[in-house]
């Protein structure tokens, strides 16, 4: 079985400011692929990022980037230069392969609310 | 269409009511996962389609909870004697094999049981 910890229910940030939001997981499998999703009050799910267990890089993707450090079992969120558009409810999750077509795990998720 | 399209976007229902919330996924793609999220709540896993292949049942909370999927393409979600406890976001995603881009979301269907 897989899980998802968030441990970061809220969070206010100040506009222009970085921002890590944390994610911790548990899995015994050896190949799996972690994701990142935005969702903003509108309640549609974006696709933020995605880094694979087996990928050496971190994964970028414009603003995000993917703090992925595999002993530890984090894959913390890091969004630069953050914009009031940017708040909203961030989720984590997981599936026990590195191609997306398995069931995602999802974490609690991270309320962030970006302070003008 | 270019995305997922999940039908109706508002369903309220009385309490032992039946419901069908209807998704058509993206042409081409897949699999198809179906997921509620309560209030306030991460999103719970129900069930999964991929290809041909037997689905995924796991997440599905009881019996009155069922889910068929057509020609590879739209799928049903039907809840038999709805209860208060159902009431919920139910979201529909789809992906295509073997990409690293993540699932493709519709908006959801909110349904209230009342």
């Amino acid at each position: 079985a897989q899980k998802i910890t968030q441990t970061q229910p809220g969070m206010f940030v100040q506009e222009k400011e970085a921002v890590t939001l944390d994610c911790t997981y548990d899995t015994s499998d050896q190949s799996y692929g972690l994701f990142w999703y935005k969702q903003p009050s509108s309640g549609e799910m974006i696709f933020l990022i995605y880094q694979g267990s087996y990928d050496e890089q971190n994964a970028t993707e414009g603003r995000y980037s993917l703090n992925f450090q595999k002993a530890r079992k984090s894959a913390n969120l890091v969004i630069s230069a953050s914009q009031l558009g940017d708040s909203a409810m961030y989720f984590c999750a997981m599936t026990p392969h590195n191609f997306g077509n398995e069931k995602l795990t999802f974490g609690t998720g991270t309320r962030l609310t970006i302070i003008p | 269409g270019a995305g997922v399209s999940q039908s109706p976007s508002n369903k309220v229902t009385e309490k032992g009511k039946d419901v069908e919330l209807r998704c058509d996924p993206i042409s081409g793609h897949t699999a198809l996962y179906w997921y509620r999220q309560s209030l306030g709540q991460g999103l719970e896993f129900l069930i999964y389609f991929q290809g041909n292949s037997a689905p995924d049942k796991s997440g599905l909370p009881s019996d009155r909870f069922s889910a068929e999927r057509t020609g590879g393409s739209v799928s049903t979600l039907t809840i038999q004697r709805t209860q208060q406890e159902d009431s919920a976001v139910y979201l529909c995603a789809s992906s295509f094999r073997h990409t690293n881009y993540g699932y493709t979301f519709g908006s959801g269907t909110r349904l209230t049981v009342v």
